[in-house]
């Protein structure tokens, strides 16, 4: 089973570039989320979906852009890169409903130059 | 924001302690989860607790869920290696899971 998958696993980039970090699952999940981790504090939430066409905010969604135009994907974008924004970024996904589990990728670290 | 805060930050022991992490809120949450993180890995789901009150334990680990739902508490009993981690609690309200910032436990032999 190959769960939830992101795409790549590491990637430099230089101030002010753009690039999109992807993730897919096969688990027909209807909800999907972003987040960064930084050293001590944990994880947090980028922007999340509930459905195909329906996206919203999280905590830090400033200099990130999402989509969702399928059940299995969930593209993350960043328009203009910035040092700011070098971290690991971890997608997940997870059936709608309450008390849920949250099943999440391997990752993606991120510099930003 | 529901800011969730996990103490301690850091914990090492000798295999064969006891100890016990921390998740505390001024919020409710619906449901608290405790997760486990890998180094390279994504977080696992260790637990969900979801009334007040409430206990689960799963083999050493036993989870607790505050009676206000705002806190929640792991114990490991006769830590071993292996449970050697990150350990991470969230906090369920609508369709935000809210991170606390995690306890990195290392367990010596």
């Amino acid at each position: 089973n190959a769960g939830v998958t992101q795409t790549p696993k590491f990637q430099v980039l230089k101030t002010g570039q753009s690039m999109t970090l992807q993730c897919a699952q096969d688990m027909n999940h209807e909800y999907m989320s972003w987040y960064r981790q930084d050293p001590g504090m944990g994880l947090r939430l980028i922007h999340y979906s509930v459905g195909a066409g329906i996206t919203d905010q999280g905590e830090v969604p400033n200099g990130y852009n999402v989509s969702r135009s399928t059940t299995e994907d969930f593209p993350l974008r960043l328009l203009s890169a910035a040092p700011s924004q070098t971290s690991v970024y971890f997608c997940a996904s997870s059936r709608t409903g309450m008390n849920t589990e949250a099943f999440f990728g391997q990752g993606t670290r991120l510099t930003v130059v | 924001t529901q800011l969730l805060e996990q103490s301690p930050q850091f914990l090492s022991i000798q295999e064969g302690e006891n100890l016990t992490v921390y998740c505390n809120s001024s919020s409710v949450f619906s449901s608290l989860q405790w997760y486990r993180q890998e180094p390279g890995e994504g977080p696992v789901l260790l637990v969900t607790v979801v009334t007040g009150g409430e206990v689960k334990k799963l083999k050493r680990l036993t989870f607790q869920f505050g009676d206000a739902r705002k806190d929640s508490s792991l114990h490991i009993t006769a830590a071993q290696p292996g449970d050697t981690g990150l350990y991470l609690c969230a906090g369920e309200a609508g369709n935000m899971l809210t991170f606390g910032g995690g306890t990195r436990l290392m367990v010596k032999p």
